[in-house]
């Protein structure tokens, strides 16, 4: 079992729509966890982290953490054609400062 | 957020020859840098961990001796590709964080390296 897993996709979404990334996890003692964007031939770029259950909301970007159920959640409100890219999934891992990171997801916003 | 450096952005090397990579964060102390590869199509593969003024700690796999790592100052490391083979060309990244939880990582704008 892979530590991150994410749907590799690709998921496409007409503009103004609500695109939802997913991601689960193994490693029940992480605490953090992290959205990264990439986009093609470019380094990753942090979108936003979240590390207490519930949801936690930046723009129109909202994170969503269920450690029960081990698993977090990305939701791209008003999508837009920019933000067709790859987002990873990234995990801390328990002994801290390392990460564990998905293969992420690919995302096309259909203008 | 914090911004992360990286020069050069891209580099072309004869086989054989050694490159260095460094890797800067500019507004803030990097307690942690990371070295990544990825290759096209695929996911960050972690290289090597290096805390300031420690010795790197290298993924299972990666030669430390082909793959050399310094992290002399807070706010600079650098990678150097030793010997390097066309199977070495590959998008090299660099991230930092700094202290205390949680340890977000900010990486750097990455290094495109082709080994002719």
């Amino acid at each position: 079992q892979k530590e991150v897993e994410q749907n590799s996709g690709p998921l496409s979404v007409p503009e103004g729509a609500i695109a939802s990334l997913n991601c689960t996890y193994s490693d029940r003692g992480s605490q953090s966890f992290f959205w990264y964007r990439q986009y093609s031939g470019k380094s990753p770029e942090l979108i936003m982290f979240i590390y207490s259950n519930g949801d936690k909301e930046d723009g129109r970007f909202t994170a969503q953490l269920n450690k029960a159920s081990q698993y977090v959640s990305l939701l791209i409100r008003d999508s837009q054609p920019s933000d067709s890219a790859t987002y990873l999934c990234a995990v801390e891992k328990y002994t801290g400062n390392q990460f564990y990171f998905g293969t992420g997801t690919s995302l096309t916003v259909i203008p | 957020g914090a911004v992360v450096s990286q020069h050069p952005s891209r580099v072309i090397c004869k086989s054989g020859t050694s490159v260095k990579i460094e890797c800067r964060s500019l507004d803030f102390q990097a307690t942690t840098m990371f070295w990544y590869r990825q290759f096209p199509k695929q996911s960050l593969m972690l290289m090597a961990t290096s805390n300031e003024g420690s010795k790197a700690t290298y993924e299972q796999g990666v030669e430390k001796d082909k793959f050399l790592i310094n992290h002399a100052s807070l706010t600079l490391s650098t990678l150097t590709v030793t010997s390097a083979h066309p199977e070495d060309s590959s998008f090299y990244i660099c991230s930092a964080s700094g202290t205390g939880a949680p340890y977000e990582q900010y990486f750097g704008p990455g290094t495109r390296l082709t080994v002719t």
